[in-house]
């Protein structure tokens, strides 16, 4: 089955230890997304690829970086993570044109 | 004020209950709209989509647009514990760049009791 996959399930990082957070697609879909979900909160949008090009939403501090090898994998990494950053990680993958989003099952990152 | 408003419940039901969820919004260029369901632990997934004003259904599901109040709704029919989930709205603005941007609501977390 087609799908979006990310890795780990569950992470757990030390207060401002680099943790990067995996994502992998074999929808072949051009346009990749992040967002952070905390608890009774709307999923919100850090940045997004279409293709190789990279878009930062305006609100999303420098902390949070992204890099996107190929077409299957997007990694997203946080460089020095603090408490507030705790939160569900959601990649989402759509064909560029779509209103559709296919999500993975998430990453639930916990900070020490 | 938020582009998306949506009532975080936690709304409880008995089995076989029909059951509203509702948001508003207010940005007139929300083109696509979306109920996602996300269950505990999982990504969201899309539920029923909706482009113009009017009532969309798909079995138990009835999707409801009402553009000039700015007000969109999701009808579960005879609603079953299965559907006990989160129920997120979700609003797509125009193409552009590449993507539609999609705006989410908070969600609405539904029990239905057996």
């Amino acid at each position: 089955d087609a799908m979006v996959i990310q890795n780990p399930r569950y992470q757990v990082t030390q207060f401002g230890k680099p943790v990067t957070l995996s994502c992998s697609q074999t929808l072949n879909h051009n346009v990749m997304y992040w967002y952070q979900q905390k608890s009774s909160q709307a999923p919100k949008l850090l940045f997004h690829y279409y293709d190789k090009d990279f878009n930062n939403e305006a609100d999303t501090p420098d902390n949070f970086q992204s890099r996107r090898p190929n077409t299957s994998f997007c990694f997203l990494d946080i460089r020095s993570p603090g408490l507030g950053d705790a939160a569900m990680y959601l990649c989402a993958t759509s064909e560029d044109s779509s209103y559709e989003q296919y999500f993975g099952p998430g990453t639930r990152l916990t900070v020490t | 004020q938020k582009e998306v408003e949506q009532d975080p419940g936690p709304l409880s039901v008995p089995e076989g209950a029909i059951v509203s969820l509702n948001c508003t919004y207010s940005n007139s260029a929300f083109q696509y709209f979306m109920w996602y369901r996300q269950y505990s632990r999982k990504g969201p997934e899309l539920l029923m989509y909706t482009y113009s004003s009017g009532n969309k259904e798909d079995g138990r599901f009835t999707a409801q647009v009402d553009k000039s109040s700015k007000y969109i709704s999701l009808f579960i029919r005879d609603s079953q514990p299965s559907d006990s989930a989160t129920y997120l709205c979700a609003m797509s603005s125009p193409y552009s760049g590449g993507y539609r941007k999609v705006t989410f609501g908070t969600g609405t977390k539904l029990q239905v009791i057996p």
